[in-house]
């Protein structure tokens, strides 16, 4: 039982580049939330989906689009990388809404030069 | 849209006080308010959590309290030791149309326990 896996989790990008953060979890969570956390600015929502087959958006996310493929799987795409998108970013999930437990991912440190 | 106030910023008190650290939350329909503590480098860890049903929870030299009225949540520790030291964050579950819902964190507050 891995909880909440994420990769990569390290990644230096040039501004324009692409990538795809991927998150899979297997606690059979239905709600699946991927945050970035700046120096001073706590963890901000960028995405949720609150089921399989849907996502919405949260506080900030323009910049990023996402992906929920699966239950287990729900993924954060940087269509052209900006040196304000440099963050960590962690994705957590939770078994259904409504106050439970949600666990988090241990992070990606991602750099944009 | 839904925010989430949390202060201080920083706390520093000496090893064996208490921290109290304090947070609003604007959405009426939050009914989930869990604590985080972040160690340099690691992932939010759950401390402690509270449910709008209820006013007050506690767990060793931890306590939450709740007033949904004036929609304020406060952490207390009491008797700090140097292994407190971290980064705290309050969050508040907010409620969306059917079964949806997103977890709004506040900005924290790096507490430092002086031996």
């Amino acid at each position: 039982n891995a909880g909440v896996t994420q990769t990569p989790k390290f990644q230096v990008l040039k501004t324009g580049q692409s990538m795809t953060l991927q998150c899979a979890q297997d606690m059979n969570h239905n709600s699946m939330y991927w945050y970035r956390q700046d120096p001073g600015m706590g963890l901000r929502l960028i995405y949720y989906s609150a089921s399989e087959g849907t996502t919405d958006k949260g506080e900030v996310p323009n910049g990023y689009n996402v992906s929920r493929l699966n239950k287990r799987e729900f993924s954060l795409r940087l269509e052209s990388a900006a040196p304000s998108q440099t963050s960590v970013y962690f994705c957590a999930s939770t078994g259904i809404w409504g106050g439970n437990t949600i666990y988090f991912g241990e992070g990606s440190w991602l750099t944009v030069v | 849209g839904e925010n989430v106030e949390q202060h201080p910023s920083t706390l520093s008190v000496q090893e064996g006080d208490s921290a109290v650290i304090k947070c609003t939350y604007s959405d009426s329909a939050s009914n989930y308010f869990p604590w985080y503590k972040q160690e340099l480098g690691k992932r939010p860890q759950l401390i402690i959590d509270i449910r709008s049903n209820v006013g007050e929870k506690k767990d060793q030299r931890i306590a939450v309290t709740l007033n949904k009225t004036a929609k304020h949540f406060s952490l207390h520790i009491t008797e700090t030791q140097p292994e407190d030291s971290a980064v705290y964050f309050c969050a508040a579950f907010s409620s969306g149309r059917g079964n949806t819902g997103k977890l709004i964190f506040g900005q924290g507050t790096t507490l430092q326990v002086k031996p």
